[in-house]
C-alpha cells in the first residue's frame, strides 16, 4: 500500500541552527514527491516539489529512491519557518491520487 | 486571487445531522479532493474525483459521501454527522499531469455536538 510517513510530530530547533525534516515514502512506482507548508492561519501551500529541484526560502529536498526517503534540508533555521510541514506523493496510476504524511511542526526559537 | 473556497469557516452540527460542505474552484483542475486534518494524524483522504461524477475512496471514507456534478464544484456530504468527526476540513484540487502543483481551501471547522 502507499505510504508517506513522517516520524517527527515535533521538531524544535534554534534560530541559525540547520534543520532537517524527514520523509519517508512506500510506493512501487515512480513517485512524485512534495513538500507542503501552513504557517499560522494560514492555507497550506506548495514549498516545493522533487522534479523541479529547486531550493525555495533556502529549503532543498532530494529524492533517494533507494532509502524512498524525500527529506527536506535547511542549513540555517529562522524563526520565520516556523509551521506545519507536510510531506506528499502523487500517485499517477490512481488518477493523480495525492497523499499526505503525518506532518512535523517545526519550531524555530531566537 | 483566491482559488479554492470552501462555503463555510466554521460549522457546528448536531449528532445524526445531514451535513454537506462545499468547495469550488476556479482552475479549471480536473482533480479535487477532500482530506481531514487532524493533530497527529496530519491529512487524511477522505475522497477524490479525478472527472465529473467519478470518485474515489481515499483512505477514510466510511460515513461519508462525495458529489461531483460540475467541474469545479466538489461536496462533501457527512450522511449522519457523529462527534467523531468532528475535525478540520480541507478541500483541495490540482491538475493530474504537468503542473500538478495543489491548491488548498481556506478549511472548514465541523464541530458536531
Amino acid at each position: 500500500a502507499q505510504r508517506v510517513t513522517q516520524p517527527e510530530k515535533l521538531l524544535s530547533v534554534f534560530k541559525g541552527a540547520p534543520v532537517e525534516l524527514k520523509c519517508n515514502y512506500s510506493y512501487s512506482g515512480s513517485p512524485e514527491l512534495f513538500w507542503y507548508v501552513q504557517y499560522s492561519r494560514q492555507r497550506l501551500q506548495l514549498l516545493l516539489r522533487h522534479i523541479s529541484r529547486e531550493s525555495i526560502k533556502g529549503f532543498t529536498a532530494d529524492l533517494n529512491k533507494g532509502e524512498t526517503s524525500f527529506h527536506l534540508k535547511k542549513p540555517f533555521a529562522q524563526e520565520e519557518d516556523s509551521a506545519m510541514y507536510y510531506c506528499a506523493l502523487m500517485i499517477y496510476n490512481q488518477g493523480g491520487k495525492l497523499i499526505f504524511g503525518q506532518g512535523t511542526e517545526l519550531s524555530v526559537k531566537p | 486571487d483566491v482559488k479554492v473556497t470552501q462555503s463555510s469557516r466554521y460549522l457546528v452540527k448536531r449528532t445524526g445531522e445531514k451535513v454537506f460542505l462545499e468547495c469550488v474552484q476556479d482552475m479549471d483542475h480536473e482533480n479535487m479532493f477532500w482530506y481531514r486534518q487532524d493533530p497527529g494524524l496530519g491529512l487524511r483522504l477522505i475522497y477524490f474525483s479525478y472527472d465529473v461524477k467519478m470518485k474515489e475512496k481515499g483512505d477514510i471514507p466510511e460515513g461519508y459521501s462525495v458529489s461531483r456534478e460540475k467541474k469545479e464544484r466538489f461536496s462533501l456530504i457527512l450522511e449522519s454527522a457523529s462527534t467523531n468527526q468532528t475535525s478540520m476540513y480541507l478541500c483541495a484540487s490540482n491538475a493530474p499531469w504537468g503542473d500538478t502543483e495543489a491548491f488548498f481551501g481556506q478549511g472548514t471547522r465541523l464541530t458536531v455536538v
